[in-house]
This record gives structure tokens, sequence and C-alpha cells, in this order.
């Protein structure tokens, strides 16, 4: 089954204690991407990357990072969370302009206290 | 720089009616466009796609109508189901590969 996978799908944890989310995709889709979902600001993206070792800035990276060793992971790294980084975030993957739009991970909620 | 908006936050129909959700973008460059159905709880899913050198496109009870002279596209859903009931988002990339999406438009439909 085609699909996007982030572990932990809830965390709850402490300003400054430095935590990763992981995504993987099984499709072999070259291009990944972090959003967060706030109330009333709906998606923003945080970071995306074309392929292997390519990565890029979105609309909000601050206090993310992230990485792109393979093909079909992008963990996203939070070094020192805080309490503006409390959000639902998802991770996407797609063939980016060649069509068939993002497939969306199932979601992690994140509360930074 | 470039936005996609929707003009309605929430849209309320009956079920069994049509409904329709618009959608307009900024970039007279975008050339394809996305829409997706964000079910409470679970992340967007893609529905149906249309690039630029079309007008309409068709897909099982969804018509996604691109109007490039005004800048407009909407999403039609005929005989509206109770499990239509989400947030839909439309959404472009720009030139730098960026997926920009819409703020959402929340359909309810009444029983």
């Amino acid at each position: 089954e085609a699909q996007v996978t982030q572990n932990p799908r809830y965390l709850i944890t402490v300003t400054g204690k430095k935590l990763t989310v992981t995504c993987s995709q099984n499709m072999n889709h070259e291009y990944m991407s972090w959003y967060r979902q706030d109330p009333g600001l709906g998606l923003r993206q945080i970071y995306y990357s074309m392929n292997v070792e390519v990565t890029d800035k979105g609309d909000v990276p601050e206090g993310y990072k992230v990485s792109r060793k393979e093909k079909r992971n992008f963990p996203l790294i939070l070094e020192s969370p805080s309490p503006n980084q409390t959000s639902l975030y998802f991770c996407a993957s797609s063939l980016g302009l060649a069509g068939g739009g993002e497939f969306f991970g199932p979601g992690t909620r994140l509360t930074v206290l | 720089g470039e936005s996609v908006g929707l003009h309605l936050p929430t849209l309320s129909v009956q079920e069994g009616d049509n409904s329709i959700i618009n959608c307009a973008y900024s970039n007279s460059a975008s050339d394809y466009f996305i829409w997706y159905k964000q079910e409470s709880g679970k992340g967007p899913q893609f529905i149906i796609d249309i690039r630029s050198n079309m007008d309409k496109r068709q897909g099982q009870r969804v018509t996604v109508l691109l109007n490039k002279t005004v800048k407009h596209l909407s999403l039609q859903i005929a005989a509206t189901q109770p499990g239509d009931s989400a947030v839909y988002f439309c959404a472009t990339y720009n030139q730098g590969g960026k997926l920009i999406f819409g703020q959402g438009t929340e359909l309810s439909v009444k029983p």
C-alpha cells in the first residue's frame, strides 16, 4: 500500500528538549516536504526536498532542521523546541510538478510545554 | 508574493445538492492546480488536479473548472453526501517548486 508514515503520532515534550519526527514514504517519490497546520493559519510549509541531499526552506523554517540522506526518509528535527512550535505537523511526498498531487502522512500532534 | 485564496471559509449545503467551492490565485504563470480534502483528524487527501492547458476536468462526482483569464478555479461536488463534509484546499506550485495552499473552505452537509 502506497503511504507516508510519521512517528510519533502524538508527542508532549518540554521546552528545549531536542526531538525528531520521522517520515518515510514507499512510493519512490523524489519530492518530500513538511508542513505545520495551525488554526486560522492553514497549512504552512516548513522545509521541502526535491531529491536526496537537496533541501530548501519553506515559509516557516525557523527553529527546524531537516535532512534527506535517503530518498524514502525525511526527518524533521527540533533542536530546541519552544511552545510556539506546538502544532499539527504533516509530512508529504510527491512527484512534484510531474503531477499526481502530494501524499500526506497522518500527522503528528506536538505539544511543547 | 504568490497567493492562493478561497472565497468562503465555510459552506453549508443540503445533502443531495451540488456544492461549489471557489479559489483564486495570483500568479498568471501557475500551470498546475490541485484540490485536497481534509477530514477531521486526518491529513489532506488528493482529490483532483488540473493543468493550465485544460479548462475542465472531471472525476467521480467532482469537477474542477479553471478560468485562466480571471485566475479562478472551482471544485464542484455533485450530489453532496455527508461523507463529503471536510475542509477543502486548493493549491498550486510556484516556480521554485513549493506548493502553496489556500486557507481552506469547510464544507458542512446537512442531512
